[in-house]
């Protein structure tokens, strides 16, 4: 079956700019996590929600991202007045319970480049 | 504080051994990953360690101790595709992944 999908690939926004990503995660999976990755700096979760239920665990970047998941098997991650460091790979994963003992299955991420 | 470390950068001949070593310090732990990922591209799981001990998978090994908070990931008879970065990433009490910044391999003919 299809794995993880995300849209765009590529993003190019202009500083200040609110920027939405999109995630299609595996069916059937409950747990589904939002990671920004940079270079040299590894990856970091942002936020991740299991079922219909939010969670941001990071606590950080506070305020300006978020993520809703209006199916469940789809989430959106928002950010509200782009920065230039919010430039990055964005990784959705999604897991099956997120469980422990459970491996996340990563999508391809989305490349953002804020000007 | 949450701390993955491993090395930076890493180079190895076609045909040799390597060895990539991470030591973790997390608030819990459930499992310790390893993750392959090439320029562009997601990463791609590699394997997974909970219980101390050596898990072997064809030309790659992993191998964890918890009471040294460390691991390694061994690959045998490198090969060019061979060449990304490395991944670990540590379970911590709320089952979220902590991950280090990786290792770039590179290997040379």
């Amino acid at each position: 079956g299809a794995g993880v999908s995300q849209s765009p690939r590529y993003k190019v926004a202009k500083r200040g700019r609110d920027v939405a990503l999109r995630c299609d995660s595996i069916s059937g999976h409950v747990t589904l996590y939002w990671y920004r990755q940079t270079l040299g700096q590894g990856s970091e979760v942002l936020t991740y929600s299991q079922s219909d239920a939010q969670r941001d665990k990071s606590g950080r970047p506070s305020g300006r991202f978020s993520a809703e998941r209006p199916e469940r098997s789809v989430s959106t991650l928002k950010i509200q007045r782009t920065e230039q460091g919010d430039s990055a790979v964005y990784l959705c994963a999604s897991s099956l319970r997120g469980a422990r003992q459970e491996t996340q299955y990563f999508g391809p991420g989305t490349r953002l480049l804020v000007l | 504080g949450q701390n993955i470390d491993q090395p930076t950068e890493m180079t190895a001949t076609e045909g040799a051994i390597v060895q990539i070593n991470c030591t973790y310090q997390t608030s819990g732990f459930n499992g310790l990953f390893w993750y392959q990922q090439h320029a562009g591209e997601a990463p791609t799981f590699l394997s997974y360690n909970v219980l101390d001990g050596l898990e072997e998978k064809g030309r790659f090994s992993s191998f964890l101790s918890r009471s040294k908070g460390y691991s390694y990931l061994l690959l045998k008879e490198l090969q060019m595709k061979d060449s990304a970065s490395y991944l670990c990433a540590v379970g911590d009490s709320n089952y979220q992944l902590i991950w280090g910044a990786g290792t770039k391999l590179i290997i040379k003919p």
